[in-house]
C-alpha cells in the first residue's frame, strides 16, 4: 500500500519559470513532511520541511504547500534553474506513528 | 566532518553469495537508517536504529536480511544468500536525535546480483 504518492513520474520546466511537484498521501497520522533532491549517483539531500501545524513554509526559491483536507502537498520552485534538475522525493512521517515514508520521486528536468 | 559513508561503493556478486554493506554515520548521530532504491518501489525504509537498538525492522524484506549496530559509529547490513532481485542502491542516513528532522544520506552501495 503506496501511502505517499508522487503521481508525476517526470517534469519539464523552462528556465525561470515556476516548478511545481505534487505528492498526496493516505495517512492521517503524518505529521510532518520533507522534500528531498537527489542528483545521480549521490545520496538524497535535504530541501525544506513543513510541519502539520503550517500550512505554508518558504526557503528562498523554494516553497512548500500543504492541504490537511486533502492530503495533499505540493513544492514550487521560482524561478527554476538548470541546477535545479534532479529527483525530487517526498518524504511523510507521524510523531505518533513510526513509520516513515517516501514517495516514488519526481524526475525534474529544468531546461535552459 | 565526512558525512555518512557508506562500503563499498559497488558490488557485484553472483546469487547465492553473502553481501555485507557498512555504514558509518556521522558523529554525534544517534539515528540510523537503512532504505533502499528501485526503479519498481522508489526508495524504502528498511530498518531504523535509534540508540544502536532496531526500532522498526518491518521493513526489511525477508530473512535473508539483517542489520546490526553493535555500536554507534557502525552499521552492517547483510544479505544471506543474495539473489538478482535485491539488486538496487542501498542508502545509509543518520541523524541526531528520535523525532522527525531531516536526515544526512550517504552515497549509496549500488548492488549487483547476477
Amino acid at each position: 500500500d503506496q501511502q505517499v504518492k508522487q503521481n508525476s513520474p517526470s517534469l519539464s520546466v523552462q528556465e525561470g519559470r515556476i516548478s511545481i511537484l505534487n505528492c498526496d498521501y493516505t495517512n492521517s497520522m503524518f505529521d510532518y513532511f520533507l522534500w528531498y533532491k537527489k542528483y545521480p549517483a549521490e545520496g538524497p539531500t535535504f530541501l525544506i520541511s513543513i510541519s502539520s501545524i503550517k500550512d505554508k513554509n518558504e526557503d528562498g526559491r523554494f516553497t512548500v504547500f500543504l492541504n490537511k483536507s486533502a492530503k495533499h502537498l505540493s513544492l514550487h520552485i521560482v524561478p527554476s534553474q538548470p541546477g535545479d534538475s534532479a529527483v525530487y522525493f517526498c518524504y511523510a512521517g507521524g510523531t505518533s506513528y513510526g513509520k516513515l515514508t517516501f514517495g516514488q520521486g519526481t524526475i525534474l528536468t529544468v531546461h535552459p | 566532518d565526512a558525512g555518512v559513508i557508506q562500503s563499498p561503493r559497488h558490488e557485484v556478486t553472483e546469487m547465492g553469495q553473502e553481501v555485507t554493506l557498512r555504514c558509518k554515520p556521522i558523529s554525534g548521530h544517534n539515528s540510523l537508517f537503512w532504505y533502499r532504491q528501485t526503479m519498481m518501489r522508489g526508495l524504502e525504509l528498511l530498518i531504523y536504529f535509534n540508540n544502536n537498538v532496531p526500532i522498526d525492522d518491518s521493513g526489511m524484506p525477508e530473512d535473508r536480511f539483517s542489520a546490526k549496530m553493535p555500536n554507534a559509529s557502525f552499521s552492517t547490513l547483510k544479505i544471506q544468500p543474495s539473489e538478482p532481485r535485491d539488486s538496487a542502491v542501498y542508502f545509509c542516513a543518520s541523524r541526531q536525535g528520535q523525532g522527525w528532522g531531516e536526515q544526512y544520506f550517504g552515497p549509496g552501495t549500488r548492488l549487483t546480483v547476477t
